[in-house]
């Protein structure tokens, strides 16, 4: 059964600091990997998805990557900002279509 | 470009009352997918239907049902309902590409259901 985890799963970082979050998959045999972020009570906001052809995403101050020998992925954020400080999850597909998702990474950025 | 929809966006019911949830998917997406996310919980997988059939079921309890229809929309019924059926439902909908298996899953905004 694949299972995964997110480490760390809380952060409390200063602002302008470049920040790592990890996402580790049972099962290494990953398809589509996504990042989402979720805010308090609020729904999913998708970050960056990684199909299965494609090892890397960048958006703006985001880089995800995906090692689908260990599978493991890193979300790297850079120049953190207040408005990062968020709940990120990272959610893969392996076999099935369904999305498992990582237990989180609660990150607050302080000002 | 048109998002997932889902409706209502909050709900509120009493213990062992009825609640129907409706997805309406991207435009020729045919494939929908459920989650329920628990309070401070990761969301959790529960079933998901292509073209309008069961293609595969999570730990979705025996009191919920779902289906797809013919506009591709999707239903979650969920009765006798319980405390610990508060939650977050999430769905998601994506164009099967059985072959490629280049699946994107959209998500909707999700709706938030309180059982009292």
């Amino acid at each position: 059964k694949q299972e995964v985890t997110q480490i760390p799963a809380a952060l409390s970082v200063p602002e302008g600091e470049n920040l790592v979050l990890n996402c580790s998959f049972t099962d290494s045999a990953i398809y589509n990997l996504q990042w989402f972020r979720q805010d308090p009570g609020k729904g999913l906001t998708s970050l960056l998805l990684i199909q299965s052809s494609q090892r890397e995403q960048t958006s703006g101050r985001l880089n995800a990557s995906l090692d689908k020998s260990s599978g493991r992925s890193t979300l790297y954020i850079a120049a953190s900002q207040p408005g990062d400080s968020a709940t990120y999850l990272c959610a893969g597909t392996s076999g099935t279509y369904k999305y498992i998702f990582g237990t989180g990474t609660r990150l607050k950025v302080l000002a | 470009a048109a998002g997932v929809i889902q409706s209502p966006r909050h709900l509120i019911k009493e213990k062992r009352e009825t609640a129907t949830l409706k997805c309406y998917p991207i435009p020729r997406h045919d494939t929908v997918y459920w989650y329920q996310q628990g309070p401070g919980q990761d969301p959790q997988f529960l079933i998901s239907f292509y073209e309008k059939m069961q293609s595969d079921k999570g730990s979705i309890p025996d009191r919920f049902s779902a289906q797809q229809f013919s506009d591709y929309h999707s239903e979650l019924n969920m009765s006798s309902l319980e405390l610990g059926d508060s939650a977050l439902y999430f769905c998601a909908s994506s164009l099967g590409d059985r072959f490629a298996n280049q699946e994107t899953q959209y998500f909707g905004p999700g709706t938030r259901l309180l059982v009292l």
